[in-house]
């Protein structure tokens, strides 16, 4: 059990470029989460999987967000046309479908949009 | 998911518990409490988790109240590693269950 990874920790891009993040959960995990957390803030939810379907968005996922979980293993979560306002930790978590559900998280993605 | 209240920040002298408070007074018969913390620059990190009773765990110890409004949890033994954000969360846990709403946290600073 290596846990879950993020890549990159970190990217710097500038306003407009478009940018993709991967995550690779815990292996027999089954849900993948993608969170976003500002400074000072708690994580706010963005999206979910289940195996590769897409079972919530969040409200703040606008259109230039885009997520993918294709073989129901690693996910992508990719931001088009970059804006200062998405500079934030993207976070990833994984867990097993069922009772007792504890979501592990990865150490994140850091992004600044210059 | 039922919303949470904590107090933005406390302290906690090293080697003394650390006990930190939660209020849920609208949670659910089916809402579970977790808690999570956070070390600075890294993801946040499962602690503990319960319904009704007290649980305990090698990392810490979760009291309920009786009507369930409330929680604390306890690090027994505060050391300058446990200086993190802590999170208090409240969720049904079933097999539909998704996101996890975080509020904004607890800062606990244990002091040498």
């Amino acid at each position: 059990d290596t846990g879950v990874s993020q890549n990159p920790r970190h990217k710097i891009t500038k306003r407009g470029q478009n940018v993709t993040f991967r995550c690779d959960p815990i292996s027999e995990h089954n849900r993948l989460y993608w969170y976003r957390q500002t400074l000072g803030q708690g994580p706010e939810f963005l999206t979910y999987f289940q195996n590769e379907a897409q079972l919530e968005k969040s409200r703040l996922l606008s259109d230039r967000f885009s997520a993918e979980r294709p073989k129901g293993s690693f996910s992508t979560l990719e931001i088009q046309r970059t804006e200062q306002g998405d500079s934030a930790m993207y976070l990833c978590a994984s867990s097993l479908r069922g009772l007792w559900e504890t979501q592990y998280f990865g150490p994140g993605t850091r992004l600044l949009v210059l | 998911d039922a919303k949470t209240t904590q107090p933005t920040s406390m302290d906690c002298a090293e080697g003394r518990a650390a006990n930190l408070p939660c209020n849920h007074s609208t949670i659910s018969g089916n809402e579970y409490v977790y808690w999570y913390r956070q070390i600075h620059s890294q993801g946040p990190q499962y602690i503990i988790h319960g319904l009704k009773n007290n649980e305990t765990n090698e990392m810490a110890s979760l009291i309920i109240t009786e009507d369930r409004k409330s929680s604390t949890l306890i690090l027994p033994h505060a050391t300058l590693r446990d200086t993190a954000v802590y999170y208090c969360i409240v969720r049904v846990d079933d097999t539909n269950a998704g996101k996890s709403t975080f509020g904004d946290g607890t800062t606990l600073t244990v002091k040498p």
